[in-house]
């Protein structure tokens, strides 16, 4: 069976420093990746979504960028994080081959507060 | 233009009673599946159900059904005898064939039962 795996489950960084999460999948292939923010009490913006190794889509214009360097590994990344940035990040997957009729399956998220 | 839209911001009922969460779509394609996400307060989003837009009878699991109907583009998700254990955000999304690395999510509809 597939899983999805996402770490870290909590993090608290100042403004300014780096960051970096992490996303794999187990148990299938040619996934489609995706990275999506919730802020408090709020709905679910898409940041950017893969659909092969290297390949990223960028929804949202901002201060993270994300990268797939292996077919079951997604990364999203910051060079200097913004008080902004605080959320509840959460990667998903898809089955590739049929993308469109398969439902999104989400690790269980990290929480990102920034101070 | 909002693609799925779920105008309920937040419900509360009490115990046994039956509750319905009401979403809204909108797509130009013939071909499309709409789904139904559960996120609890431990915030990992849930899959619920699927629904192609070529089948439109009504689902039924346990306390769980779900009403598609394409001529008012609806799909409402109501349950039965709620119970405290299904406070959640409940969340309807959208994907369409024409652009199948997207997954529309509405912005929620936040459920608290009351014992």
């Amino acid at each position: 069976s597939q899983t999805i795996h996402q770490w870290p489950a909590t993090l608290v960084q100042p403004v300014g420093s780096p960051l970096s999460l992490e996303c794999t999948v187990e148990g299938t292939s040619n996934p489609n990746l995706y990275w999506y923010r919730q802020a408090a009490g709020r709905g679910l913006q898409l940041l950017f979504y893969s659909v092969g190794i290297g390949q990223i889509s960028s929804e949202v214009p901002q201060n993270l960028s994300a990268s797939r360097p292996q077919d079951r590994q997604f990364i999203l990344s910051s060079k200097k994080l913004l008080l902004s940035d605080s959320g509840f990040y959460l990667c998903a997957w898809r089955d590739g081959r049929s993308s469109y009729n398969s439902p999104l399956h989400f690790g269980n998220g990290t929480r990102l507060t920034v101070t | 233009a909002q693609k799925v839209t779920q105008a309920q911001t937040e419900i509360s009922v009490v115990e046994k009673e039956d509750v319905t969460l009401d979403c809204v779509y909108e797509t130009r394609d013939t071909t499309y599946y709409l789904f139904w996400y559960k996120q609890p307060p431990s915030g990992e989003l849930v899959f619920l159900i699927r629904r192609n837009s070529f089948d439109e009878q009504n689902e039924i699991s346990g306390r769980y059904s779900w009403n598609f109907q394409k001529s008012t583009s609806s799909f409402n998700f109501t349950i039965t005898a709620s119970q405290v254990v299904d406070s959640a955000v409940y969340f309807c999304a959208l994907s369409e064939r024409g652009n199948f690395n997207k997954f529309y999510f509405g912005s929620g509809t936040k459920l608290n039962v009351k014992p």
